[in-house]
Protein backbone atom coordinates (compact mmCIF):
# COMPACT_ATOMS: atom_id res chain seq x y z
CA UNK A 1 0.00 0.00 0.00
CA UNK A 2 0.91 3.50 -0.65
CA UNK A 3 1.77 5.74 1.96
CA UNK A 4 -0.15 8.15 -0.10
CA UNK A 5 -3.26 7.75 -2.26
CA UNK A 6 -4.73 9.93 -4.48
CA UNK A 7 -7.18 9.69 -7.04
CA UNK A 8 -5.56 10.46 -10.06
CA UNK A 9 -8.02 12.11 -12.40
CA UNK A 10 -8.32 13.78 -14.32
CA UNK A 11 -11.31 15.91 -13.12
CA UNK A 12 -12.51 17.67 -16.00
CA UNK A 13 -14.60 20.67 -15.13
CA UNK A 14 -15.90 23.99 -16.48
CA UNK A 15 -14.94 26.95 -15.27
CA UNK A 16 -16.55 28.66 -12.02
CA UNK A 17 -17.64 24.66 -10.66
CA UNK A 18 -16.42 23.89 -7.06
CA UNK A 19 -14.14 20.39 -7.20
CA UNK A 20 -12.76 18.33 -4.15
CA UNK A 21 -9.91 16.60 -4.07
CA UNK A 22 -9.57 13.66 -1.60
CA UNK A 23 -6.39 11.72 0.10
CA UNK A 24 -5.49 9.68 2.29
CA UNK A 25 -2.09 8.41 4.51
CA UNK A 26 -1.19 5.79 5.93
CA UNK A 27 0.50 6.45 8.81
CA UNK A 28 -0.58 7.55 11.63
CA UNK A 29 2.88 8.96 12.73
CA UNK A 30 2.60 11.67 9.82
CA UNK A 31 2.72 15.10 11.48
CA UNK A 32 1.97 17.90 8.96
CA UNK A 33 -0.16 17.84 5.72
CA UNK A 34 0.63 20.16 2.54
CA UNK A 35 -0.92 20.31 -0.67
CA UNK A 36 1.30 21.11 -3.60
CA UNK A 37 0.69 22.45 -7.10
CA UNK A 38 2.54 21.06 -10.10
CA UNK A 39 2.14 22.70 -13.68
CA UNK A 40 3.06 20.07 -17.23
CA UNK A 41 6.61 20.43 -16.83
CA UNK A 42 7.77 22.60 -14.28
CA UNK A 43 8.84 21.76 -10.39
CA UNK A 44 6.00 21.28 -7.71
CA UNK A 45 5.32 24.48 -5.33
CA UNK A 46 3.33 24.63 -1.77
CA UNK A 47 -0.19 25.47 -2.78
CA UNK A 48 -0.82 25.54 0.97
CA UNK A 49 -0.36 23.76 4.42
CA UNK A 50 -3.38 22.09 5.67
CA UNK A 51 -3.95 22.15 9.50
CA UNK A 52 -5.66 20.43 12.08
CA UNK A 53 -8.60 22.76 12.70
CA UNK A 54 -9.21 23.22 8.72
CA UNK A 55 -7.86 26.27 6.67
CA UNK A 56 -8.99 28.22 3.85
CA UNK A 57 -6.78 30.71 1.63
CA UNK A 58 -9.02 32.91 -0.89
CA UNK A 59 -10.96 29.99 -2.96
CA UNK A 60 -9.35 26.90 -1.41
CA UNK A 61 -10.11 24.92 1.48
CA UNK A 62 -8.35 22.17 3.15
CA UNK A 63 -9.11 19.75 5.97
CA UNK A 64 -7.74 17.09 7.64
CA UNK A 65 -9.06 14.26 9.49
CA UNK A 66 -6.78 12.39 11.96
CA UNK A 67 -8.86 9.86 13.25
CA UNK A 68 -9.30 8.70 9.37
CA UNK A 69 -6.06 9.80 8.22
CA UNK A 70 -7.92 11.98 5.56
CA UNK A 71 -6.92 15.10 3.83
CA UNK A 72 -9.06 16.97 1.51
CA UNK A 73 -8.90 20.53 -0.94
CA UNK A 74 -11.76 22.16 -2.23
CA UNK A 75 -11.53 24.52 -5.21
CA UNK A 76 -14.51 26.97 -5.18
CA UNK A 77 -15.19 29.30 -8.41
CA UNK A 78 -12.32 27.00 -10.68
CA UNK A 79 -10.16 29.17 -13.10
CA UNK A 80 -8.63 27.96 -16.16
CA UNK A 81 -5.29 28.91 -14.74
CA UNK A 82 -6.35 26.37 -11.84
CA UNK A 83 -5.78 23.27 -14.44
CA UNK A 84 -2.24 21.60 -12.81
CA UNK A 85 -1.83 18.26 -10.87
CA UNK A 86 -2.64 18.51 -6.90
CA UNK A 87 -0.30 16.99 -4.93
CA UNK A 88 -1.11 15.95 -1.59
CA UNK A 89 2.42 15.51 0.74
CA UNK A 90 2.70 14.70 4.23
CA UNK A 91 5.95 14.47 6.73
CA UNK A 92 6.43 11.82 9.17
CA UNK A 93 7.92 13.49 12.98
CA UNK A 94 11.62 13.18 12.77
CA UNK A 95 11.82 12.61 9.08
CA UNK A 96 13.64 15.16 6.72
CA UNK A 97 11.88 14.33 3.28
CA UNK A 98 8.30 14.91 2.35
CA UNK A 99 6.39 11.80 1.03
CA UNK A 100 3.95 12.84 -1.66
CA UNK A 101 0.99 11.28 -3.58
CA UNK A 102 0.62 10.61 -7.24
CA UNK A 103 -1.12 13.74 -7.93
CA UNK A 104 -4.74 14.77 -9.22
CA UNK A 105 -4.73 16.01 -12.58
CA UNK A 106 -7.58 18.87 -12.86
CA UNK A 107 -8.64 19.97 -16.01
CA UNK A 108 -10.76 23.31 -16.25
CA UNK A 109 -12.49 24.01 -19.12
CA UNK A 110 -13.94 27.10 -21.15
CA UNK B 1 17.17 35.49 -8.68
CA UNK B 2 16.57 31.75 -8.84
CA UNK B 3 16.05 29.99 -5.42
CA UNK B 4 17.17 26.35 -6.41
CA UNK B 5 18.71 26.08 -9.56
CA UNK B 6 20.14 22.83 -10.92
CA UNK B 7 22.07 22.15 -14.16
CA UNK B 8 21.01 21.45 -16.85
CA UNK B 9 17.67 21.53 -17.76
CA UNK B 10 18.14 18.60 -20.41
CA UNK B 11 20.38 15.49 -20.58
CA UNK B 12 20.14 12.96 -23.01
CA UNK B 13 23.02 10.49 -22.94
CA UNK B 14 23.79 6.64 -23.62
CA UNK B 15 22.98 3.81 -21.65
CA UNK B 16 26.86 3.10 -19.43
CA UNK B 17 27.52 6.68 -19.54
CA UNK B 18 28.53 8.37 -16.34
CA UNK B 19 26.66 11.91 -15.82
CA UNK B 20 26.23 14.57 -13.18
CA UNK B 21 23.58 17.18 -11.95
CA UNK B 22 24.20 20.30 -10.24
CA UNK B 23 22.11 21.80 -7.49
CA UNK B 24 22.67 25.10 -5.37
CA UNK B 25 20.02 27.42 -3.27
CA UNK B 26 20.32 30.90 -2.06
CA UNK B 27 17.95 30.47 0.42
CA UNK B 28 20.24 29.95 3.32
CA UNK B 29 18.52 26.55 3.70
CA UNK B 30 20.45 23.42 6.02
CA UNK B 31 18.89 20.52 4.21
CA UNK B 32 18.48 19.57 0.22
CA UNK B 33 17.29 16.50 -1.09
CA UNK B 34 17.09 15.03 -4.42
CA UNK B 35 13.69 13.53 -5.42
CA UNK B 36 13.18 11.66 -8.76
CA UNK B 37 9.66 11.71 -10.63
CA UNK B 38 8.92 8.71 -13.43
CA UNK B 39 6.93 8.38 -16.20
CA UNK B 40 4.05 7.76 -13.80
CA UNK B 41 4.63 11.51 -12.47
CA UNK B 42 5.45 10.15 -8.69
CA UNK B 43 7.63 12.14 -6.78
CA UNK B 44 10.01 10.20 -4.49
CA UNK B 45 12.45 10.58 -2.22
CA UNK B 46 15.96 9.67 -3.05
CA UNK B 47 18.21 11.24 -0.16
CA UNK B 48 18.68 14.23 1.72
CA UNK B 49 21.20 15.82 3.44
CA UNK B 50 21.29 18.05 6.59
CA UNK B 51 24.24 21.00 6.54
CA UNK B 52 26.70 18.77 4.34
CA UNK B 53 25.63 15.04 5.83
CA UNK B 54 23.93 12.59 4.75
CA UNK B 55 20.34 12.19 6.37
CA UNK B 56 18.24 9.31 4.00
CA UNK B 57 19.05 7.29 1.61
CA UNK B 58 15.80 5.50 0.26
CA UNK B 59 17.57 2.46 -1.67
CA UNK B 60 18.98 3.54 -3.75
CA UNK B 61 21.36 1.62 -6.06
CA UNK B 62 25.04 2.77 -4.96
CA UNK B 63 25.14 3.97 -8.67
CA UNK B 64 23.78 7.06 -7.70
CA UNK B 65 25.89 9.03 -5.24
CA UNK B 66 25.58 12.40 -4.10
CA UNK B 67 28.38 15.01 -3.10
CA UNK B 68 27.43 17.95 -0.71
CA UNK B 69 30.69 20.51 -0.39
CA UNK B 70 29.01 22.87 1.65
CA UNK B 71 25.31 23.49 2.83
CA UNK B 72 24.62 25.11 -0.36
CA UNK B 73 25.26 22.95 -2.70
CA UNK B 74 24.19 19.17 -3.56
CA UNK B 75 25.09 17.35 -6.83
CA UNK B 76 24.38 14.13 -7.69
CA UNK B 77 26.56 11.95 -10.15
CA UNK B 78 25.58 8.55 -11.64
CA UNK B 79 27.38 5.93 -12.64
CA UNK B 80 26.79 3.39 -15.62
CA UNK B 81 23.49 4.52 -16.58
CA UNK B 82 20.46 2.37 -17.68
CA UNK B 83 17.31 2.81 -19.63
CA UNK B 84 15.74 3.07 -16.00
CA UNK B 85 17.07 6.07 -15.08
CA UNK B 86 15.25 8.00 -17.55
CA UNK B 87 13.02 10.27 -15.33
CA UNK B 88 13.08 13.94 -13.87
CA UNK B 89 15.03 14.71 -11.30
CA UNK B 90 14.19 17.44 -9.12
CA UNK B 91 16.48 18.91 -6.04
CA UNK B 92 14.74 20.72 -3.27
CA UNK B 93 15.64 22.73 0.15
CA UNK B 94 14.15 23.46 3.33
CA UNK B 95 15.03 25.18 6.64
CA UNK B 96 16.16 22.92 9.06
CA UNK B 97 14.30 20.18 7.61
CA UNK B 98 11.63 20.63 9.97
CA UNK B 99 8.16 18.50 9.45
CA UNK B 100 6.62 21.31 9.45
CA UNK B 101 8.61 23.43 6.57
CA UNK B 102 8.07 24.50 3.38
CA UNK B 103 10.07 22.45 0.76
CA UNK B 104 11.08 24.53 -2.61
CA UNK B 105 11.96 23.01 -5.39
CA UNK B 106 14.57 23.33 -8.58
CA UNK B 107 13.38 23.46 -12.23
CA UNK B 108 13.91 19.71 -12.73
CA UNK B 109 16.40 18.02 -14.65
CA UNK B 110 15.26 15.90 -17.62
CA UNK B 111 17.43 12.80 -18.11
CA UNK B 112 16.68 10.76 -20.81
CA UNK B 113 19.14 7.80 -21.54
CA UNK B 114 18.89 5.68 -24.86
Amino acid sequence: RKEVEQDPGPFNVPEGATVAFNCTYSNSASQSFFWYRQDCRKEPKLLMSVYSSGNEDGRFTAQLNRASQYISLLIRDSKLSDSATYLCVVNQAGRRALTFGSGTRLQVQP
Amino acid sequence: DTAVSQTPKYLVTQMGNDKSIKCEQNLGHDTMYWYKQDSKKFLKIMFSYNNKELIINETVPNRFSPKSPDKAHLNLHINSLELGDSAVYFCASSPSGGANTEAFFGQGTRLTVV
